[in-house]
């Protein structure tokens, strides 16, 4: 089975500080995603990265960062955290869009609370 | 870009009736559609994808329809039960991304 594993479940952080979100899959996937989650707005796209050292801005991306030193780690950075950065934070990773099964699968999700 | 809205925010059925969820997307290049489930405190999890060479696909309980003319996909749920009750969200490929819309509360009443 794949798995996604983020760092944490539950963060608290202040403002300003400077946050990395982990994320790790076990499938050797090329494709790697992060979402954030909020209600009424469903999924929106950050960030994401087809190979290693490569990355491409999502829907969303101000205020992120991303590092894709390894295929199987993909990290989410906030600069300076801000209280809109309050979210429910979703990684995925998936196989390339050539491939004939293309899903994302997500890790459990990160809940980050900006004080 | 794409863009992927689902219909209703929420909807209620009783235990063993069956469920339509239904989405609707903007990018006709679009060739590939997911619908996931999200159950409370978790990430979202795969039930079914379809392709756009495709019109119908079935699973076990679910089966997703899509209808290219009007760019709208459905997701329906025989016999749902209590356990079927999560957030439902479709999402529609983008390039490799995937695009996803709101997302529909299914709550089941027994």
């Amino acid at each position: 089975d794949v798995k996604v594993t983020q760092s944490s479940r539950y963060l608290v952080k202040r403002t300003g500080e400077k946050v990395f979100l982990e994320c790790v899959q076990d499938m050797d996937h090329e494709n790697m995603f992060w979402y954030r989650q909020d209600p009424g707005l469903g999924l929106r796209l950050i960030y994401f990265s087809y190979d290693v050292k490569m990355k491409e801005k999502g829907d969303i991306p101000e205020g992120y960062s991303v590092s894709r030193e390894k295929k199987e780690r993909f990290s989410l950075i906030l600069e300076s955290a801000s209280t809109n950065q309050t979210s429910m934070y979703l990684c995925a990773s998936s196989l390339p869009s050539t491939a004939s099964n293309t899903e994302a699968f997500f890790g459990q999700g990160t809940r980050l609370t900006v004080v | 870009g794409e863009s992927v809205g689902l219909h209703l925010p929420t909807l209620s059925v009783q235990e063993g009736d069956n469920s339509i969820i239904n989405c609707a997307y903007s990018n006709s290049a679009s060739d590939y559609f997911i619908w996931y489930k999200q159950e409370s405190g978790k990430g979202p999890q795969f039930i079914i994808d379809i392709r756009s060479n495709m019109d119908k696909r079935q699973g076990q309980r679910v089966t997703v329809l899509l209808n290219k003319t009007v760019k709208h996909l459905s997701l329906q749920i025989a016999a749902t039960q209590p356990g079927d009750s999560a957030v439902y969200f479709c999402a529609g490929d983008e390039g490799g991304k995937l695009i996803f819309g709101q997302g529909t509360e299914l709550s089941v009443k027994p």
